[in-house]
């Protein structure tokens, strides 16, 4: 079955760049798609399509990808981004869908 | 405003068929443009996207659950439901339901709070 790999955390300071990984074979083909989930709550959509950022996201979220790794970057990370994100995408059918193993952000 | 609200059993045994429905309410199910979709999360683990389904009925599962589940729509009462039989302690989870647009299915954009299903004798 299909699979992303994150790592399972990252940690910064306040202020540093965060970045998180996701990779996966179909991802050359596919558009990974990001979200956040803070603790207790339903995930929210940071990036979708690669790169773009949903109204209401802080534009210091920003995403990019390079063959089969796509990358979340959060440039100048606030304690709020503290968080558990995931990639999310498909297989190259298109009809089965996954998410990353989560990666635990922490800023401190 | 679209709302998505999760509702069934919290307790289900083991080897039974776990059900839930999702109610939606602010939209239409059936005017097209979405999948509507569940989703659920081990304790203290990760997402795991259970399948969407489509107005019309069509499905789309994941491979590792398509054998015990069924995913069904019922336009007249605007609800989606999820059935995953034989169920085990390794299906104790968060449930969410969420919509997704159809020209982007990896882009949910509303989700239910999530109900937590304990299988448990």
């Amino acid at each position: 079955s299909y699979e992303l790999t994150q790592p399972p955390s990252v940690s910064v300071s306040p202020g540093q760049t965060a970045r998180i990984t996701c990779s996966g074979d179909a991802l050359p083909k596919k558009y990974p798609y990001w979200y956040q989930q803070k603790s207790g709550q339903a995930p929210v959509l940071v990036i979708y399509e690669d790169s773009k950022r949903p109204s209401g996201i802080p534009e210091r979220f920003s995403g990019s990808s390079s063959g089969t790794m796509a990358t979340l970057t959060i440039s100048g990370a606030q304690v709020e981004d503290e968080a558990d994100y995931y990639c999310y995408s498909t297989d190259s059918s298109g009809n089965h869908w996954v998410f990353g193993g989560g990666t635990k952000l922490t800023v401190l | 405003q679209v709302q998505l609200q999760e509702s069934g059993p919290g307790l289900v045994k083991p080897s039974q068929t776990l059900s839930l429905t999702c109610t939606v309410s602010g939209g239409s199910i059936s005017s097209g443009g979405y999948y509507w979709s569940w989703i659920r999360q081990h304790p203290g683990k990760g997402l795991e996207w259970i399948g969407y389904i489509y107005y019309s009925g069509s499905t789309y599962y994941n491979p590792s659950l398509k054998s015990r589940v069924t995913i069904s729509v019922d336009t007249s009462k605007n609800q989606f439901s999820l059935k995953l039989s034989s169920v085990t302690a390794a299906d104790t989870a968060v449930y969410y339901c969420a919509r997704v647009f159809l020209l982007q299915p990896g882009l949910f954009d509303y989700w239910g709070q999530g109900t937590l299903v304990t299988v448990s004798s």
